[in-house]
């Protein structure tokens, strides 16, 4: 299996603030990953796929990069309804594994 | 809009069978570009991947649950379930269908959730 990793663990911000989460696989994955923001006792949301690609109705100021191992989300000016944890998933290959997710909370 | 919706116990005895259906509205089960997946969460705990079906009944699962899980899809009623057998108090978590495509094989629409609690 791929293992994901992620750092930080957890992150405090302050409104405005840019943020950047850092996703790291255990073997080469190309740009298949995707990026999911997820409220508490709500589904997940993807935000990026393909390691960079925008999903559909989310704000611009999130990003993503990267390819082979190593991929970051960036949060351009967080908003107050960015506080959530946000997790990385490997679509390389079966079985589909997350990464342990960033908590992203009030300074 | 596509819309997923989980349903089944919400309690489930341990050693027995636990039993989920998604019902997908908005949306045809039997597109070709796209797979259905089941995911779960444990409390306060990150997510796994269960495993998914393809409407043609082509399945893929996790290696540490394929012994125990089975996944079917009936595109009559444009639902998909999931079975977990000999249930333990580490199945519990909130359990969440979701679909994925199948050119970048992420998760683009989910349910809600529904948690079920292995307790006897």
């Amino acid at each position: 299996d791929i293992q994901m990793t992620q750092s930080p663990s957890s992150v405090s911000a302050s409104v405005g603030d840019r943020v950047t989460i850092t996703c790291r696989a255990s073997q080469g994955i190309s740009s298949w990953l995707a990026w999911y923001q997820q409220k508490s006792g709500k589904a997940p949301k993807r935000l990026i796929y393909a390691a960079s690609s925008l999903q559909s109705g989310v704000p611009a100021r999130f990003s993503g990069s990267g390819s082979g191992t190593d991929f970051t989300l960036t949060i351009s000016s967080l908003q107050p309804e960015d506080f959530a944890t946000y997790y990385c998933q490997q679509a390389n290959s079966f079985p589909f594994t997350f990464g342990p997710g960033t908590k992203v909370d009030i300074k | 809009q596509l819309q997923l919706q989980e349903s089944g116990p919400g309690l489930v005895k341990p050693s027995e069978t636990l039993s989920l259906t998604c019902t997908v509205s908005g949306g045809s089960i039997s597109s070709s570009s796209y797979y259905w997946g089941w995911i779960r969460q444990p409390p306060g705990k990150g997510l796994e991947w269960i495993g998914s079906i393809y409407y043609s009944g082509s399945t893929f699962y996790n290696p540490s649950l394929k012994s125990r899980v089975t996944i079917s899809v009936d595109t009559s009623k444009s639902q998909f379930s999931l079975k977990v057998s000999s249930v333990t108090a580490a199945d519990t978590a909130v359990y969440y269908c979701a679909r994925h495509d199948s050119s970048v094989w992420t998760f683009d629409y989910w349910g809600q959730g529904t948690l079920v609690t292995v307790s006897s």
